[in-house]
């Protein structure tokens, strides 16, 4: 398994970024999907997750009601939108497969920088 | 959510010597804990599942043991490729998964 992920970059506090993480993987459509996040060095922080079918979601208290995973079965590839973003979200973003019984995570991709500044 | 701590922070070691990683959870989390190598700019590696099943392809210089709040990682004979921090993660009870904020292993 593959996860490659794009979209990171600038962005002022306030403003928006949409992460992307395009899956080379047989079983996207069946696998539940994780974003990671780790500030600059710091620690591992789990920030969101989305079922198979995308309709159940859940995210850190971080970032709930800021931030939104989606996903794209059709096109084997995962989403993180981040509005109202603040400097604390600066952070390399990671993609991130668990296992198909539980939640460690067998696969990473190798993860975008965000930046949040003025 | 369950806390975890690891310790020591940071460890000083030599290549060859054996060392042992600590882990706690703030409640019991059953043996559902992994352990996780970073290396500088690459992303985390899946070392131990379970608290001590060995990953794919993982040497058998590492091992983990533990189940409720206490568990340990342990390299026997380090390499000089095994110098990297190492992270514990509970999947028990979630969300939020969480992580320990890492045990850095420095040559001595």
């Amino acid at each position: 398994v593959q996860l490659v992920e794009s979209g990171g970059g600038v962005a002022q506090p306030g403003g928006s970024l949409r992460l992307s993480c395009a899956a080379s993987t047989f079983t996207f459509s069946r696998d539940v999907m994780h974003w990671v996040r780790q500030a600059p060095g710091k620690g591992l922080e789990w920030v969101a997750v989305i079922s198979s079918d995308g309709r159940t979601t859940h995210y850190s208290d971080s970032v709930k009601g800021r931030f939104t995973i989606s996903r794209d079965n059709s096109k084997n590839t995962l989403f993180l939108q981040m509005n109202s973003l603040r400097p604390e979200d600066t952070s390399v973003y990671y993609c991130a497969r668990p296992s198909d019984f539980s939640a460690y995570y067998e696969s990473w991709g190798q993860g975008t920088l965000v930046t949040v500044s003025s | 959510e369950i806390v975890m701590t690891q310790s020591p922070a940071t460890l000083s070691v030599s290549p060859g010597d054996r060392v042992t990683l600590y882990c706690r959870a703030s409640q019991s989390v059953r043996n559902n804990l992994g352990w996780y190598q970073q290396k500088p700019g690459q992303a985390p590696r899946l070392l131990i599942y379970g608290a001590s099943t060995r990953a794919t392809g993982i040497p058998a210089r590492f091992s983990g043991s533990g189940s409720g709040t206490e568990f340990t990682l342990t390299i026997t004979s380090l390499q000089s490729e095994d110098f990297a921090v190492y992270y514990c993660q509970q999947y028990d009870v979630w969300p939020p998964i969480t992580f320990g904020q890492g045990t850095r292993l420095d040559i001595k």
